[in-house]
């Protein structure tokens, strides 16, 4: 069975900071990993997406990084910025003989808060 | 283009009644999964649905269920209600989500059901 830890659990840094958050996977037949931010009460908004033949991923400040035989990613966020503050959560799609359809395995997040 | 649009909002229940909940995909998007996320448990797989068909069923007891109409909308429900139940009601919804899709999922901003 798949599991997914993030840590820190929660961090707090201040703006202009460089940062990394970690996501680690026990089950190293993924077919992609997804982090994805959520705001308080809302829904999840996707950032990036790696696929398991990749090694990384960026998009703007955001770099992501993929090492599946350590059952690893990170999540760099360059000079951060109190709007960054949120909720992130790693996910990955594991595959298992044909029933992973919509199914993504979730971390229990990671919570950013950037303060002016 | 519409996001995924999830109704109602907000929802106060009482133990033992029923619930259902409405997901409108994005147009052109064929695959809806349903997520509950709780405080204790995070983000859990209910189910996925594609062409009216559902394809993939998390861990959840005979109580939920749902459906996917023929322009691709869902609807979950919940019956005899518990305390448990309480939680942030995901929709999301992607292409066609193939096996070892390299496809995003894009979420609603949820539905948060109460049960008192």
């Amino acid at each position: 069975k798949q599991e997914v830890t993030q840590i820190p659990a929660a961090l707090s840094v201040p703006e202009g900071e460089n940062l990394v958050l970690n996501c680690s996977f026990t089950d190293s037949a993924i077919y992609n990993l997804q982090w994805f931010r959520q705001d308080p009460g809302k829904g999840l908004t996707s950032l990036l997406l790696i696929q398991s033949s990749q090694r990384e991923q960026t998009s703007g400040r955001l770099n992501a990084s993929l090492d599946k035989s350590s059952g690893r990613s990170t999540l760099y966020i360059a000079a951060s910025q109190p709007g960054d503050s949120a909720t992130y959560l790693c996910a990955v799609g594991t595959n298992a003989g044909g029933t992973s359809y919509g199914k993504l395995t979730f971390g229990q997040g990671t919570i950013l808060t950037v303060h002016p | 283009k519409a996001g995924v649009t999830q109704t109602p909002r907000y929802l106060i229940k009482t133990r033992g009644q029923q619930v259902t909940l409405s997901c409108s995909p994005i147009s052109g998007h064929r695959s809806v999964s349903w997520y509950q996320q709780t405080p204790g448990q995070g983000l859990q797989f209910l189910f996925e649905y594609f062409s009216e068909t559902q394809r993939n069923k998390g861990n959840f007891p005979g109580r939920f269920s749902g459906r996917q109409f023929s322009n691709s909308r869902s609807e979950m429900n919940v019956s005899t209600l518990e305390l448990g139940d309480s939680a942030l009601y995901l929709c999301a919804s992607s292409l066609r989500w193939s096996d070892a899709t390299n496809e995003k999922l894009f979420f609603g901003s949820g539905t948060q059901l109460s049960v008192l």
